[in-house]
């Protein structure tokens, strides 16, 4: 039972690049979810999926489109980066009735 | 709209002293309240979760906090630190109240420093 995975861990993008961030959770939950880490800001929640096939904002989702692949995979993209976008990404997953929320190792994304 | 926030960006204290991590809260429902806890290049991890059962939640090492309603607080303790208890605290409200969309607001943190 791997619980909430995250690829890659690491990431140097520049300006204009895009890329896609990746998530798994293998505990059949229902909700999942993507944070951004900010110093001094705690995390912050661009988008969350609380089903398969359906997604929704968060407090910050300018720059960035998701997709809820299936119940396992949630992945996080963002089409043109930009240097506001350099933090650390975090994927969540619950089972939506526990309250729980499981994080991932996170990705540190860095944009030049 | 709800919103946390945790008073001390930086607490210091000796390893055997109490801990005490500040946090308050904002909420037009009954809210439902985590501590979550960061280790240096880590994911977060649930400490304990406040859910409208019992007002003193205890979690893991050690750790409780109680929630006081009059003074929307959820303040974190713990009666003797330890060194390993070194990281970063976080607070967070269910955004929701006492629906779980699972969508948290979450405070600013609080790096909690152990000295021998």
């Amino acid at each position: 039972n791997a619980g909430v995975t995250q690829t890659p861990k690491f990431q140097v993008l520049k300006t204009g690049q895009s890329m896609t961030l990746q998530c798994a959770q293998d505990m059949n939950h229902n909700s999942m979810y993507w944070y951004r880490q900010d110093p001094g800001m705690g995390l912050r929640l661009i988008y969350y999926s609380a089903s398969e096939g359906t997604t929704d904002k968060g407090e910050v989702p300018n720059g960035y489109n998701v997709s809820r692949l299936n119940k396992r995979e949630f992945s996080l993209r963002l089409e043109s980066a930009a240097p506001s976008q350099t933090s650390v990404y975090f994927c969540a997953s619950n089972l939506g009735t526990a309250f729980t929320e499981y994080f991932g190792p996170g990705t540190r994304l860095t944009v030049t | 709209a709800q919103s946390v926030t945790q008073l001390g960006s930086h607490v210091s204290v000796s390893e055997g002293a109490l801990v005490l991590l500040r946090c308050n809260y904002s909420s037009s429902v009954p809210p439902y309240l985590f501590w979550y806890v960061q280790y240096p290049n880590q994911g977060l991890q649930l400490l304990l979760k406040y859910t409208s059962a019992a007002t003193l939640v205890k979690g893991i090492n050690g750790f409780e906090a109680e929630f006081k309603k009059s003074e929307t607080s959820f303040h974190l303790t713990k009666p003797s630190a330890h060194m390993s208890d070194a990281a970063e605290y976080f607070c967070a409200v269910s955004s929701e109240g006492s629906s779980n969309t699972g969508k948290l607001i979450f405070g600013q943190g609080t790096t909690l420093q152990v000295k021998p």
